[in-house]
């Protein structure tokens, strides 16, 4: 079975700042990578995945991953928060092989102050 | 704008009332799914719909029965339901259910009030 954790449940920073939400996973088979946004009273939108290839991931928004085999991480990176990006940050999983199901990490809270 | 729509964006119901969760697509996708969302918490799956085929129930209570009409719409059959079921109710929906790595386009939810 797939299980993610993400370290931190709130993470607060101010305008501008860098910032890193971190997700560690653990599986005994090979896995896709994803990380979700959630912005109030909405549903679920993908920032980024990892499937192959290169272990720095783009994804939108300014937002990248570095996927690290060895440490079996996957944390999201910004150079430089907006107020616009405080929201809920879902780090997620899938089995490669017949998978159908994505387990989610609990989630960062992630608040910008101005 | 969502490319999934979920209707109705709110509902408050009894627990002797019937109610239904709608959810269309127009992305051409296969899968369709139903997660279940308690606040502060991560997205739970209950269903998922390949092809229009029950693929996935994940034990849900006999009270959530979910339908696909077709391979654009997602209902999710309410009854009977209990206080602890009220949630956030997303429909979800990908390319191909066959391989986990098509990205999952969700909707913006039902928010469900069980009383």
């Amino acid at each position: 079975a797939q299980s993610v954790t993400q370290l931190d449940s709130q993470v607060p920073v101010f305008e501008e700042a860098p910032v890193e939400l971190r997700c560690n996973y653990s599986s005994s088979v090979s896995v896709y990578l994803f990380w979700y946004v959630q912005y109030p009273n909405q549903g679920l939108q993908l920032l980024l995945k990892y499937l192959s290839g290169s272990t720095l991931v783009k994804g939108i928004n300014g937002f990248e991953a570095e996927f690290n085999k060895s440490q079996t991480s996957f944390h999201l990176r910004k150079p430089s928060v907006h107020i616009s990006d405080t929201a809920e940050y879902f780090c997620a999983v899938s089995k490669i092989q017949g998978a159908q199901k994505l387990v989610f990490g609990q989630g960062t809270r992630l608040t910008i102050n101005p | 704008d969502t490319e999934v729509t979920q209707t109705p964006k709110h509902l408050v119901m009894g627990m002797t009332n019937k109610k239904s969760l709608k959810c269309e697509q127009h992305m051409g996708h296969r899968a369709m799914y139903w997660y279940k969302q308690k606040a502060k918490k991560p997205p739970e799956l209950m269903f998922v719909y390949s092809y229009e085929k029950l693929s996935i129930n994940e034990s849900v209570p006999s009270r959530f029965s979910p339908e696909c009409p077709n391979s654009s719409l997602l209902n999710l059959h309410l009854h009977a339901l209990q206080p602890e079921d009220s949630a956030l109710y997303l429909c979800a929906s990908s390319q191909d259910g066959a391989v986990y790595n098509s990205p999952l386009h969700f909707g913006n939810g039902t928010r469900l009030t069980v009383t």
